[in-house]
């Protein structure tokens, strides 16, 4: 069974732009989550979604955005970035009503 | 705020060592994950602890979860260069169609051959 595909995996963008990443969870998975990276804050839960519906979202603004596709695929969108922005993304599924979630390898944004 | 506070940051120690590694939480949750990260991937799942008091084996780890199912531990016995990573523990907040992990720092372990 493949597992958790991210794309891009790299990806170099300047202040003021906008981002959107992709991520394609496990066959069967329904539930996606994201998740944003830094070594300062560490890992730093960012949104649920499944069936198409965000069902929980952590403390960031409202410049992040996500929304996922009826093949349970997802997409997160950062507009008007900011070098703090700079991270690793990284894309979790599940079974919904399971425990374990498993991670795709993240997408590497830095903001120049 | 839910918190996990990890100890220690940075770990450096000689192959055949023992080592552990701390967790703990500032509240409960549903139950505590320890995962395994390696440069440029994401995390893998070592282990769920759910029952306060809880050890679970996995070859030459052992975790712990305390009574009040606040703190954890993970010890490494007979440390391997193959051990190299950033240990992460991460409290589950599942109920009402919602699922969140809270994640601690990590604890960054270099095994020296």
């Amino acid at each position: 069974k493949a597992g958790v595909t991210q794309t891009p995996r790299y990806l170099i963008k300047t202040r003021g732009q906008q981002v959107t990443l992709s991520c394609s969870p496990i066959s069967g998975h329904r539930s996606v989550s994201w998740y944003q990276q830094t070594p300062g804050q560490g890992l730093q839960f960012l949104f649920e979604y499944f069936s198409e519906t965000q069902r929980n979202k952590g403390n960031f603004p409202g410049r992040f955005s996500g929304r996922q596709f009826s093949n349970s695929r997802s997409e997160m969108n950062v507009s008007t970035l900011e070098l703090g922005d700079s991270a690793l993304y990284l894309c979790a599924s599940r079974v919904v009503g399971a425990d374990t979630q498993y991670f795709g390898p993240g997408t590497r944004l830095t903001v120049l | 705020t839910q918190l996990l506070e990890q100890s220690p940051q940075f770990l450096s120690i000689q192959e055949g060592e023992n080592l552990t590694v701390y967790c703990n939480s500032s509240s409960v949750f549903s139950s505590l994950q320890w995962y395994r990260q390696e440069p440029g991937e994401g995390p893998v799942l070592l282990v769920t602890v759910v029952t306060g008091g809880e050890v679970k084996k996995l070859k030459r780890l052992t975790f712990q979860f305390g009574d009040a199912r606040k703190d954890s531990s993970l010890h490494i016995t007979a440390a391997q260069p193959g051990d190299t990573g950033l240990y992460l523990c991460a409290g589950v907040s599942s109920g009402a169609g919602s699922y969140q992990l809270t994640f601690g720092k990590g604890t960054k372990l270099s095994v020296i051959p």
